[in-house]
């Protein structure tokens, strides 16, 4: 089992939809969750973080977290085709400091 | 604040030959990284440094790949002999001490061994 697992899609939405991106992780000690975008070609960048079970709102998106089932998501409100790219899960495993192991990332594709 | 700055952007060798990255973090971030990016995968952890010392390094193939953070500023990490397997792009990140503290992404360094 993979520690962080995440479909690879394609995610494919219409433009104005709410995207939905999932993530499932195996070690119940870990402490915080990162949702990172990263456009062809292009190094990751930060979106948002949680660590809290519930839900986290930023914008357009929604970090949901619950530890219980080990499982992390991402929605994406008012989807625009500029949200293409793909979304990295990370999961930090560290105590006193970060271990952030990352997911295989998902695909997402906003049509016009 | 300026970020995280890597040198190469691109590299291409020719297996068995030797490569050498850099990485200058943000200023004040005790923490530094270094993943392996292969195309379609995640990010994978090489190497994590605590000012100069090294927190987690089970990942990094040591018989080939070495990495020094000298007077905890500054990063490099060297292949060599390189395998065509190492082509990817090489990412340096750094990050602030807490557990919630992001990693902040370089550019990358994308090597091609031929």
């Amino acid at each position: 089992q993979k520690e962080v697992e995440q479909n690879s899609g394609p995610l494919s939405v219409p433009e104005g939809a709410i995207a939905s991106l999932n993530c499932t992780y195996s070690d119940r000690g870990s402490q915080s969750f990162f949702w990172y975008r990263q456009y062809s070609g292009k190094s990751p960048e930060l979106i948002m973080f949680i660590y809290s079970n519930g839900d986290k709102e930023d914008g357009r998106f929604t970090a949901q977290l619950n530890k219980a089932s080990q499982y992390v998501s991402l929605l994406i409100r008012d989807s625009q085709p500029s949200d293409s790219a793909t979304y990295l899960c990370a999961v930090n495993r560290g105590s006193g400091f970060q271990k952030l192991v990352f997911g295989t990332g998902t695909r997402l594709l906003v049509s016009p | 604040e300026a970020g995280v700055a890597q040198s190469p952007r691109y590299k291409i060798i020719e297996k068995r030959q030797s490569v050498a990255f850099w990485c200058n973090p943000i200023s004040g971030h005790a923490t530094l990284y270094w993943y392996q990016q292969i195309l379609g995968q995640g990010p994978k952890l090489l190497i994590q440094f605590q000012n100069n010392g090294v927190v987690d390094d089970s990942q990094l193939p040591k018989d080939r790949f070495s990495a020094e953070r000298l007077k905890g500023v500054d990063s490099t990490l060297k292949i060599q002999p390189a395998k065509l397997e190492d082509s990817a792009v090489y990412l340096c990140a750094s990050s602030s001490r807490g557990p919630a503290s992001p990693l902040h992404f370089g550019n990358g360094t994308r090597l091609t061994v031929t």
